[in-house]
């Protein structure tokens, strides 16, 4: 069964670093989203992305944090300038057509010293 | 605004007994999703089960059963003879339409602690 991978499981950073986290969705998927959760919260949206381009965007999404598709196969989130704050669990989901399941990865755990 | 409220942080059950998640939303929207995930330990999110709007028919899928109530805005998820391994958070999300990016909106989630 298809699924959606994430690198890396774990990430350690130093407060003001740059961090970069990779999704592999499941082929022919359309849709994109990131999400993340602070310990011991519930999921929180970030950002969803269509056609190669973000069609939403949370409060939390401000300017130090990017997407994009690279390669037209993996989907990465950027954070330019780690705060401590940043320090949650990152999920990357997607959906075949909009409204179908989305699919989780099994998250990426963001540590910010 | 869309909004979801799982009101039970922490149920502690013993094995073998049913539990009942609950779960309210809001929303004014007429089309709309309804979804259930379960966050096990190791912290992945398990797709459950995704019910429409205009689907108020209940499911069930082995010891799960989903009861979706729109006049109550309730999607309430009952696990019957519980075991140990259904020890986990259980999220509810609703989904926003397309137009407004098809977002899903969980609530705080449930964490449910089964006992041998």
């Amino acid at each position: 069964e298809p699924e959606v991978t994430q690198t890396p499981s774990h990430q350690v950073t130093q407060m003001g670093q740059e961090v970069i986290l990779r999704c592999v969705p499941i082929s022919n998927h359309l849709y994109f989203y990131w999400y993340r959760q602070i310990l011991g919260q519930k999921v929180e949206f970030l950002v969803s992305f269509y056609n190669n381009e973000i069609s939403e965007k949370s409060e939390i999404f401000d300017d130090q944090f990017s997407v994009e598709r690279p390669d037209g196969s993996n989907f990465t989130l950027k954070i330019r300038s780690t705060k401590l704050e940043d320090s949650a669990m990152y999920f990357c989901a997607n959906s075949g057509v909009s409204w179908e399941t989305q699919y989780f990865g099994p998250g990426t755990r963001l540590l910010v010293l | 605004a869309q909004k979801v409220t799982q009101a039970q942080t922490e149920i502690s059950v013993v094995e073998k007994e049913d539990v009942t998640l609950d779960c309210v939303y809001e929303t004014r929207d007429t089309t709309y999703y309804l979804f259930w995930y379960k966050q096990p330990p190791s912290g992945e999110l398990v797709f459950l089960i995704r019910r429409n709007s205009f689907d108020e028919q209940n499911e069930i899928s082995g010891r799960y059963s989903w009861n979706f109530q729109k006049s109550t805005s309730s999607f309430n998820f009952t696990i019957t003879a519980s075991q140990v391994v259904d020890s986990a958070v259980y999220f509810c999300a609703l989904s926003e339409p397309l137009n407004q990016g098809g977002k899903l909106i969980f609530g705080q989630g449930t964490e449910l602690s089964v006992k041998p």
